[in-house]
């Protein structure tokens, strides 16, 4: 059970705009910030998005993240096919003293 | 180019012990915290243990206190995880991650618990 939580698929064809939400407490995205990466197979997690809504570089503008509350999303625009990834949000959580992860969203590109 | 390269994963049995390493590069090391993140075969990713820049504040995850020591020697530029009493649940690729909320990480090591 992951202190994090993400809708475990999402899906969506070619060109569209899909979203990715994570939803969490006051103790880890109400009072920190949202990462979110994304995990091919057999591959280390990489980072699309920190500090809600900072793209390192690299990252193209088709991700976008958001953050309002003790919730946060992620927004994928212009899908493609190689979009096809496990998608993981994340959190420092002060009551544990360590960053905590959603559950992982596997996102499929119809 | 900012890396992290982790290594001494393997096959142990129950009740064993193995160190992790990562030598990290292309950053100044001493400058930030550091946590090992595992992730179990076709599960999602869990935080371990974190440790700071400095090395005086550690903390672990409930699962693995009392088992797990993470320490880091800053000269040489090195973050390492002595994992002990082993166990079957403790299978799972280890990373190496850079700051509180991990923002680099290494390609990962994998860990086998089993007779």
């Amino acid at each position: 059970q992951s202190v994090l939580t993400q809708p475990p698929s999402a899906s969506g064809t070619p060109g569209q705009r899909v979203t990715i939400s994570c939803s969490g407490s006051s103790s880890n995205i109400g009072s920190n910030n949202v990462y979110w990466y994304h995990q091919f197979p057999g591959t280390a997690p990489k980072l699309l998005i920190y500090r809600n809504n900072q793209r390192p570089s690299g990252v193209p503008d088709r991700f976008s993240g958001s953050k309002s509350g003790t919730s946060a999303s992620l927004a994928i625009s212009g899908l493609r096919s190689e979009d096809e990834a496990d998608y993981y949000c994340a959190a420092w959580d002060d009551r544990l003293s360590g960053p905590v992860f959603g559950g992982g969203t596997k996102l499929t590109v119809l | 180019e900012m890396q992290l390269v982790e290594s001494g994963g393997g096959l142990v049995q129950p009740g064993g012990s193995l160190r992790l390493s990562c030598a990290a590069s292309g950053f100044s090391f001493s400058s930030y915290s550091m946590n090992w993140v595992r992730q179990a075969p076709g599960k999602g990713l869990e935080w371990v243990s974190h440790i700071s820049n400095s090395g005086s504040i550690i903390y672990y995850v409930d699962s693995v206190k009392g088992r797990f020591t993470i320490s880091r020697d800053n000269a040489k530029n090195s973050l390492y995880l002595q994992m002990n009493s082993l166990r079957a649940e403790d299978t799972a690729v280890y990373y190496c991650t850079r700051d509180a909320t991990p923002f680099v990480w290494g390609q990962g090591t994998l860990v086998t618990v089993s007779s």
